[in-house]
């Protein structure tokens, strides 16, 4: 019984390059959150998405960032032109349903600008 | 919005119970969470309390509520090496709402 799969869990990338991370959710999860968190801070949230929807995307940066989950396949995370504040932790959990209150987290991707 | 206060920092000794303290500031919250992160690893949900209850007992976790004072505990009882983490206090503001608020994490240090 698989967990929420992320990967890669380290990825560098140097200043004005491509970031692309990746979130399995859980077996029969369909609902997906991606939260991140920065050097010595709490997770902040950034995005919901159901398959194939984006349904609350008030905490991701309007620039640069963007989510997306397609009908197959893995959520994916995509930063562009990164820069070194973006630097971080980013979790991506699931749940089985629609305000489920119990959120089950993968084990993080770090990003690490250079 | 909703804001979720830890201390940094909590030493004890091995055998010893561990008591990890969090405040929150929306007295609408529903559900409140305990999280662990180890070095280098994801969160592991340890156990949450829904808002109408007072205490909820898990083996060695004990989560005190106080809603008066929107004051939440974690107690571990019999602290072991293993036990050493970030323990995260996590809350769900309001009816409809999936956005968890976490605070920055306690470092919970196991001294042998």
């Amino acid at each position: 019984n698989a967990g929420v799969m992320q990967n890669p869990r380290h990825l560098v990338r140097r200043r004005g390059q491509e970031a692309r991370l990746r979130c399995s959710p859980m077996k029969g999860h369909s609902h997906v959150y991606w939260y991140r968190q920065l050097p010595e801070e709490g997770l902040k949230f950034m995005v919901y998405l159901q398959k194939e929807n984006i349904i609350d995307e008030s905490g991701m940066p309007k620039e640069r960032f963007s989510a997306e989950f397609p009908k197959e396949g893995p959520s994916i995370l995509r930063i562009q032109q990164v820069v070194r504040g973006d630097s971080a932790a980013y979790f991506c959990a699931s749940s089985d349903r629609v305000l489920s209150y119990e959120q089950y987290f993968g084990p993080g991707t770090r990003l690490t600008v250079t | 919005g909703e804001d979720v206060e830890q201390s940094l920092f909590l030493s004890v000794r091995e055998g010893d119970s561990s008591v990890i303290n969090c405040t929150y500031t929306d007295s609408s919250s529903t559900y409140l969470y305990w999280y662990k992160q180890e070095p280098g690893a994801g969160l592991q949900l340890l156990t949450y309390i829904f808002s109408n209850m007072d205490m909820k007992q898990d083996q060695r976790l004990t989560v005190l509520l106080n809603k008066k004072d929107k004051h939440l505990s974690l107690r571990i009882a019999d602290t072991q090496t293993g036990d050493s983490a970030i323990y995260f206090c996590a809350v769900l503001p309001g009816a409809g709402s999936y956005q968890l608020t976490f605070g920055k994490g306690t470092k919970l240090s196991v001294i042998p």
